[in-house]
């Protein structure tokens, strides 16, 4: 059974550009959080998702950022015009459709740069 | 609101001591507790979880926790260190079976010979 998959792994914006992150949950996973690093910090909960809907977006920042999570597909971390602020990994996280718990899975994590 | 409060950023042991990082949490409802592993530039990998069935746990890799509603603490410890054993510990807690993990600042677990 493969693991949470994340990609890119690394990812190289400038300023402005938009970046596109894509998370791909475990199988049988329904329910998807993304995280971010920010160097030397925490990770912070951004984004709860659930197949098509958003269950909980209290940590997303309130302008150019969003996510989606379709029927078919990988979810997906949107973020248009970059800054250097937004340099940082981000991390998804998926758990069972009946979760346990709440234990989460980790992906590998991406990591933007932003130039 | 949910927090979590790991003291100490930094910690090193020599090979074959206890490793002792702490983490205390803050939580209106009875919390789910866990303790995760980071490794450099990988993500994070599931060391333990408390889930109210025993006080005690005990995880993968020799780790094992202790929860304490009293101290409100949920320290992870590991008799004997190992070289292997360096890398970032984060300690998280959530509130219900689906919502977000709230995690402390990490602690950096050095292991010298």
């Amino acid at each position: 059974n493969a693991g949470v998959m994340q990609n890119p792994r690394h990812l190289v914006r400038r300023r402005g550009q938009e970046a596109r992150l894509r998370c791909s949950p475990m199988k049988g996973h329904s329910h998807v959080y993304w995280y971010r690093q920010l160097p030397e910090e925490g990770l912070k909960f951004m984004v709860y998702l659930q197949k098509e809907n958003i269950i909980d977006e209290s940590g997303m920042p309130k302008e150019r950022f969003s996510a989606e999570f379709p029927k078919e597909g990988p979810s997906i971390l949107r973020i248009q015009q970059v800054v250097r602020g937004d340099s940082a990994a981000y991390f998804c996280a998926s758990s069972p459709v009946v979760p346990s718990y709440n234990e989460q899975f980790f992906g590998p994590g991406t990591r933007l740069t932003v130039l | 609101a949910q927090s979590v409060t790991q003291l100490g950023s930094h910690v090193s042991v020599s090979e074959g001591a206890l490793v002792l990082l702490r983490c205390n949490y803050s939580s209106s409802v009875p919390p789910y507790l866990f303790w995760y592993v980071q490794y450099p530039n990988q993500g994070l990998q599931l060391l333990l979880k408390y889930t109210s069935a025993a006080t005690l746990v005990k995880g993968i890799n020799g780790f094992e926790a202790e929860f304490k509603k009293s101290e409100t603490s949920f320290h992870l410890t590991k008799p004997s260190a190992h070289m292997s054993d360096a890398a970032e510990y984060f300690c998280a807690v959530s509130v219900s079976t689906a919502s977000k993990l709230t995690f402390g600042t990490g602690t950096r677990l050095q292991v010298t010979l």
